[in-house]
């Protein structure tokens, strides 16, 4: 089955910075990665995602880069922002078929 | 996210007990999703089912069992025979038209066994 790992674990920032988070997959059959955050306590929230068929898409200071020959997709994040303190969790799945999602990564942002 | 429901919020269970959890969707999504949270984890497949009355094992789908008579309904029962059943649940839904197979998630049940 798919295996997803997800990279750092946790990451601090200072304000207005920007954040990458790292993942990469075993499945090259896979088509379709999202993004979710999650606050604590609370469901994952779906923040971006892209398709195999697209190298990469950006909503406003969101975006994501896949590299289907390596295997691997990144989260960009720009001008970090105190409110996007989260868990970020990466995911991997063949259309309608279960997500397989990384471990997460707890994004810090530092005043 | 709003038209995925669960119930209940919290629920406590001893051991030796099988316990239901809830999930509806009014979405007139195809299909449905069952995901187990641990803490500092990430998210975990049940089970899922793309159609009614069908359904399929994901990765930890032992001592648990699922029923999709209804497009809206994907309860997900929790048996005496999970070991370690204490976790957060999480049901989503999902429309699956090839374009865009965006998961949407509830609010989740958080499940404690004494």
């Amino acid at each position: 089955g798919e295996n997803v790992e997800q990279h750092p674990s946790t990451l601090s920032v200072q304000e207005g910075d920007s954040a990458v988070i790292k993942c990469t997959y075993s499945d090259s059959a896979s088509n379709y990665f999202p993004w979710y955050k999650q606050e604590l306590g609370k469901r994952p929230q779906l923040i971006i995602d892209i398709r195999s068929n697209v190298g990469e898409k950006k909503d406003q200071r969101i975006a994501v880069t896949l590299n289907k020959t390596a295997k691997h997709f990144s989260l960009h994040i720009t001008e970090t922002q105190p409110e996007d303190s989260a868990v970020y969790f990466c995911a991997a799945t063949i259309s309608a078929d279960g997500l397989t999602f990384g471990k997460g990564t707890h994004l810090i942002i530092q005043p | 996210d709003g038209g995925i429901t669960q119930s209940p919020k919290y629920l406590f269970r001893k051991e030796g007990q099988n316990v239901t959890l809830s999930c509806e969707q009014n979405l007139n999504h195809d299909a449905m999703y069952w995901y187990r949270q641990d803490p500092g984890q990430g998210l975990r497949l049940i089970y899922y089912s793309q159609i009614v009355n069908d359904f399929q094992k994901g990765d930890i789908a032992e001592g648990y069992s699922v029923s999709r008579e209804k497009k809206e309904s994907f309860p997900l029962t929790v048996t005496s025979a999970q070991k370690n059943p204490t976790a957060f649940y999480l049901c989503a839904s999902s429309t699956w038209t090839g374009d865009t197979d965006t998961q949407y998630f509830g609010p989740g049940t958080r499940l404690t066994v004494l």
